[in-house]
């Protein structure tokens, strides 16, 4: 384990199904963050929290919809998603939000979205 | 704003030869700079990084960077690859402690 736990491993959908995305960490860190992993394309920053306040949300369309409950938990709610949202997401943690050269980020395993 | 490119996307090498991963940044002020790993199935694990100071780092599994600015470039070297290293290999850059931002990836393919 890293230090990041990320449920589902996997996770096969309808277009018009409502999921959950969780994501927990035990590392104490207050910052955490939201990336989509597509083929061939860069990591891209979706959602980022700091003290469990959204600090930055990169146009990310409505039918994702983050949470972040406290600083150890983060979520990624899903509905009418649709096949091009297809992708791993992968949420990470750091320190504090400006702690990022001296720590980088701890990343989970990814959950593996199929969006059918 | 920053970006990162990753100029091959796959680079398969046969096992014990040398490999070079390259990684161009551009920027307008100075940043810091990050290879991170991911092995199957698995998240982004941090390789080394580059902050200040010894423009060559390394990592401990044989892994080294060079930064170099008049290039934009922090290109990522072992002189021997084995089996095990075979993974996808990301750049990425961050501004004054902005949020990382990442290259495409290079899959680095190892043959036995």
């Amino acid at each position: 384990e890293t230090g990041v736990t990320q449920t589902p491993r996997h996770l096969v959908m309808g277009m018009t199904n409502k999921k959950s995305l969780k994501c927990e960490q035990h590392l104490g860190h207050n910052a955490m963050y939201w990336y989509k992993q597509s083929a061939k394309k860069p990591l891209e920053l979706m959602f980022v929290y700091s003290l469990e306040e959204r600090v930055e949300n990169n146009s990310v369309p409505s039918r994702f919809s983050p949470e972040c409950p406290n600083s150890s938990h983060l979520f990624l709610h899903l509905h009418t998603l649709q096949p091009e949202d297809s992708a791993l997401y992968l949420c990470a943690s750091s320190p504090t939000l400006t702690a990022i050269a001296n720590y980088g980020y701890t990343f989970g395993s990814g959950t593996r979205l199929t969006v059918v | 704003a920053q970006s990162v490119t990753q100029l091959d996307s796959q680079v398969p090498v046969f096992e014990e030869a040398p490999v070079e991963l390259r990684c161009n940044y551009s920027s307008s002020v100075s940043v810091y700079l990050f290879w991170y790993v991911q092995y199957p199935n698995q998240g982004l694990q941090l390789l080394l990084k580059y902050l200040s100071g010894s423009t060559l780092v390394e990592s401990i599994n044989g892994f080294e960077a060079e930064f170099n600015k008049s290039q934009t470039s922090f290109h990522l070297r072992k002189p021997s690859v084995h089996i095990s290293d075979t993974a996808e290999y990301f750049c990425a850059v961050s501004e004054r402690n902005t949020p990382l931002v990442f290259g495409k990836g290079t899959r680095l393919s190892v043959i036995a």
